[in-house]
This record gives structure tokens, C-alpha cells and sequence, in this order.
């Protein structure tokens, strides 16, 4: 079945440690995003990618990095976290009509 | 600029009562529009697109919405609200044939509530 997938849906870490927070997806869209979402708020896009090899910052500035080296696969990476970088990270994915399905999100907390 | 607004932070209904929920949108040409469902700690899911044609959409769990070009709006609506519908509402526009650019404009969300 098709899907989009993230790991791990919770995590708890202290400051300063490197994170690297995983997004699959199995439609064989070319187009993921990662939003950053505090609860109950509006989500800001901090990161897209429009195919292999092709990354960039959306609207909210982040300290986090991604990557796109195969088409199913999206990480988002935190070279050093902080109690700032508490927050919950969507990835979606979407294909030709711009539709996005996003993945269950994974909860980040920094301690 | 472009943008979406969705004019209702929270709403509250009773269980059984209709609903209507507002988007309106601010963008150079038709956009494609979806509403998506945020149940709390979960991801997005989508509920229903407008992409051309009728104007009376339906979605999934009873959803339906109706875009109305003169007025820029793309409103929600449900007959009879579940308890299970509390969630979080997001609008969202997007360029239309797919476009060159995916990313998509939300709304800041209205959060639904449900009185038993």
C-alpha cells in the first residue's frame, strides 16, 4: 500500500546532540516537504524538495539540513538541538496535481 | 500577495448541528484547494480537493465543500457534526495543472469542538 512514513514518532533529547529524523514514502511522488508545527498552531514549511539532488529552505529560517539522495527518502537532520527545536515535524509528499499526503509526524522534544 | 485565510480560530457545535467552516483565498488565477483534518498529535489528512469543474465538492466522512469563484471562498460544511469530527481545519490552495511549484499556501487552522 502505498504510503509516507516517519521515525521515530517521539523523541526525547538533550542539548546538543546531532537528530536525524527520518521521512519514506512508497507513491513515488518527486515532491516532499517538511513543515515544522507547534500544537494547536499553523504549520510553517521549513524545507522541500522538488526531486533527487534538489533541496530547499521554505519560509520559516531552520537550523535543521535535509537531504534527497533517493526519490522515496527525505531526512531532516539537527546538527546540534535545542530546547528551541521542540516542536512537531510533518513530511508530506505530493505528485503532479500538487495534492500533499502527509506522514503522522514525529513529536521532537529537547531537554 | 497570495494567501488563505480562515477567519474562525475556534468553533464550537453541537453534536447533530450543521457546520461551516470559512476559507477564503487571495491568488493570481484559479488555485487548486483542498481541506485537510488534524487530529491532535497526528499528521494531515486530506478531506476533500476542488481541482475544476462542479463547484459542489464531496469528501470523505460526510465532508463537502463549495468553491465560489466571485467571492474567493471555498467553505466547509457538514449537515450533522459526529464528536469524532473535533479536529483541527486547514484550507489550503495550491497552483493550479499541477504548476511548476508544489508547495502548497495553508490557512492557520480552525479548531473544531464538538458539545455532546
Amino acid at each position: 500500500e502505498a504510503d509516507i512514513y516517519q521515525t521515530p514518532r517521539y523523541l526525547v533529547i538533550g542539548t546538543g546532540k546531532k537528530i536525524t529524523l527520518e521521512c519514506s514514502q512508497t507513491m513515488g511522488h518527486d515532491k516532499m516537504y517538511w513543515y515544522q508545527q507547534d500544537p494547536g498552531m499553523e504549520l510553517h514549511l521549513i524545507h522541500y524538495s522538488y526531486g533527487v539532488n534538489s533541496t530547499e529552505k521554505g519560509d520559516l529560517s531552520s537550523e535543521s539540513t535535509v537531504s534527497r539522495i533517493r526519490t522515496e527518502h527525505f531526512p531532516l537532520t539537527l546538527e546540534s538541538a535545542r530546547p528551541s527545536h521542540t516542536s512537531q515535524y510533518l513530511c508530506a509528499s505530493s505528485g503532479a496535481y500538487n495534492e500533499q499526503f502527509f506522514g503522522p509526524g514525529t513529536r521532537l522534544t529537547v531537554l | 500577495a497570495q494567501s488563505v485565510t480562515q477567519p474562525d480560530i475556534h468553533i464550537t457545535v453541537s453534536e447533530g448541528a450543521s457546520l461551516e467552516l470559512r476559507c477564503n483565498y487571495s491568488y493570481g488565477a484559479t488555485p487548486y484547494l483542498f481541506w485537510y483534518v488534524q487530529s491532535p498529535g497526528q499528521g494531515l489528512q486530506l478531506l476533500l480537493k476542488y481541482f475544476s469543474g462542479d463547484t459542489l465538492v464531496q469528501g470523505i466522512k460526510g465532508f463537502e465543500a463549495e468553491f465560489k469563484r466571485s467571492q474567493s471562498s471555498f467553505n466547509l460544511r457538514k449537515p450533522s457534526v459526529h464528536w469524532s469530527d473535533a479536529a483541527e481545519y486547514f484550507c489550503a490552495v495550491g497552483a493550479p495543472w499541477g504548476g511548476s511549484q508544489g508547495n502548497l499556501i495553508f490557512g492557520k487552522g480552525t479548531k473544531l469542538s464538538v458539545k455532546p
